[in-house]
């Protein structure tokens, strides 16, 4: 049975701060993943897609990806407010449960 | 584009109704798939198409549940008779590319009640 897991939170962060949402998966063969992001009572949007190991950079996201440890993570940087959502690591079909992060003022 | 439309956005019906959910994808895109969310179990993948055939089903619950997409702008999701613990946010997205290797576009929902 493959996996996609994540801690649910809530994470809280203060605003300004940098958030560290973090995904495992046990699929060894897996190319490719995904963040999206959920806002209460919406739909799930994408915003980073990952597929080589190291970092990618969108503006203040970066997507981590170690294919070693099965682990991918997703930072965000000068976390704001509006960054509060549930945070959906994806991989082959699955859904991770989401992690529910806080920016408090 | 208006993106992937679903209908209807709201749904209250009693226990063993026939429910029928509606779906247009994104014009072009060649994979459709259905998603099922609730606070217990998360984002599930029912069922999902590429090419209007369908490629993995092994998410739909039971027999009650079946799904079709007859071309390429139009999926349904019936399910029949309806039960209370069917009661959840029904999710369809749509993809440029196979499989699910692609970003997925996901409408906005049909939240759906069985009393």
């Amino acid at each position: 049975q493959k996996e996609v897991e994540q801690n649910s939170g809530p994470l809280s962060v203060p605003e300004g701060a940098i958030a560290s949402l973090n995904c495992t998966y046990s699929d060894r063969g897996s190319q490719s993943f995904f963040w999206y992001r959920q806002y209460s009572g919406k739909s799930p949007e994408l915003i980073m897609s990952i597929y080589s190991n190291g970092d990618k950079e969108d503006g203040r996201f970066t997507a981590q990806l170690n294919k070693a440890s099965q682990y991918v993570s997703l930072l965000i940087r000068d976390s704001q407010p509006s960054d509060s959502a549930t945070y959906l690591c994806y991989n082959k079909l699955i859904f991770g449960a989401g992690t529910r992060l806080a920016v408090h003022p | 584009d208006a993106g992937v439309i679903q209908s209807p956005r709201h749904e209250v019906t009693e226990m063993g109704q026939e429910v029928t959910l509606r779906c247009k994808p994104i014009s072009g895109h060649n994979s459709l798939f259905w998603y099922r969310q609730t606070m217990m179990r998360g984002l599930e993948l029912l069922i999902y198409f590429n090419n209007n055939v369908p490629i993995d089903d092994s998410g739909m619950p039971e027999d009650r549940f079946s799904a079709k997409m007859p071309n390429a702008s139009f999926s349904t999701l019936k399910i029949q008779p309806s039960e209370p613990r069917d009661s959840a946010v029904y999710f369809c997205a749509s993809s440029l590319t196979s499989e699910a290797r692609g970003e997925q576009f996901f409408g906005p929902g049909t939240r759906l009640t069985v009393l």
